[in-house]
C-alpha cells in the first residue's frame, strides 16, 4: 500500500504566485523525498529531508517535516510554466532502502 | 553520463506474448527498481535488487519476473502479457536509501 498521501491533488496557480502542496504519511520515516515529473517523462529528484530535520531549502523550493503529525509540505516561490509538472512525495522508513510514493499533485502555472 | 537508460520506449503487445524490458544504468548503483505507474497513481515497485545476482518482490509483483546479471542491467519480464499490465513501466537506480534516479519510462499497451 501507498505510504505517502499527497493534498491537493491539482494545484492551477498564476505565474509568479507560490505554490504549496502537503504529503501525510503513515508510519516512521527515516526520509522523505520529492520528486518532479514532467508530462511524459521520468521522475527527477528535487530534495530530500531526512527525519531529524525540520526544513530544507533548494532554491525556490522549501521542505517542512513534521514527524509528529507525520506530514510535510513542499513550498514552491514565485512559479514559472516551466514549474507545471506532478510532484510525488516518497517516504523511505528505517532499516529499508525501498521508496513508497503518494499519487502526488499536478501542478498547472499558467502564464 | 547516459543515467538510467531504458530500452524500448514504446511497445505494443497481444494478450499472451512475452517481452523483455531493459534497464541499463552507468553509476555503478548497488540498488535497482521496477516500478508501474497508472493513470491518477504514483508510482508502485514491482520488483528491486540490492545487488548483482539478487531480486527481490515488491508492492505488485505478479505476472513479472526479473534478473540482474549484471551489476548494471536489471531486466523486466512478461511471460504472458494481460491487459492489466497495460502501464508505462520506469526503472531507477540508487547507491543506498536516498536519492533514486530514473529512467524516461516504458509506455506498454496489452490488446
Amino acid at each position: 500500500s501507498q505510504q505517502g498521501e499527497e493534498d491537493p491533488q491539482a494545484l492551477s496557480i498564476q505565474e509568479g504566485e507560490n505554490a504549496t502542496m502537503n504529503c501525510s504519511y503513515k508510519t516512521s520515516i527515516n526520509n522523505l523525498q520529492w520528486y518532479r515529473q514532467n508530462s511524459g517523462r521520468g521522475l527527477v529528484h528535487l530534495i530530500l529531508i531526512r527525519s531529524n530535520e525540520r526544513e530544507k531549502h533548494s532554491g525556490r523550493l522549501r521542505v517542512t517535516l513534521d514527524t509528529s503529525k507525520k506530514s510535510s509540505s513542499l513550498l514552491i516561490t514565485a512559479s514559472r510554466a516551466a514549474d507545471t509538472a506532478s510532484y510525488f512525495c516518497a517516504t523511505v522508513t528505517y532499516n529499508d532502502y525501498k521508496l513508497s510514493f503518494g499519487a502526488g499533485t499536478t501542478v498547472t502555472v499558467r502564464a | 553520463n547516459a543515467g538510467v537508460t531504458q530500452t524500448p520506449k514504446f511497445r505494443v503487445l497481444k494478450t499472451g506474448q512475452s517481452m523483455t524490458l531493459l534497464c541499463a544504468q552507468d553509476m555503478n548503483h548497488e540498488y535497482m527498481y521496477w516500478y508501474r505507474q497508472d493513470p491518477g497513481m504514483g508510482l508502485r515497485l514491482i520488483h528491486y535488487s540490492v545487488g548483482e545476482g539478487t531480486t527481490a518482490k515488491g508492492e505488485v509483483p505478479d505476472g513479472y519476473n526479473v534478473s540482474r546479471l549484471k551489476k548494471q542491467n536489471f531486466l523486466l519480464g512478461l511471460e504472458s502479457a494481460a491487459p492489466s499490465q497495460t502501464s508505462v513501466y520506469f526503472c531507477a537506480s540508487s547507491r543506498d536509501s536516498d536519492i533514486q534516479y530514473f529512467g524516461a519510462g516504458t509506455r506498454l499497451s496489452v490488446l
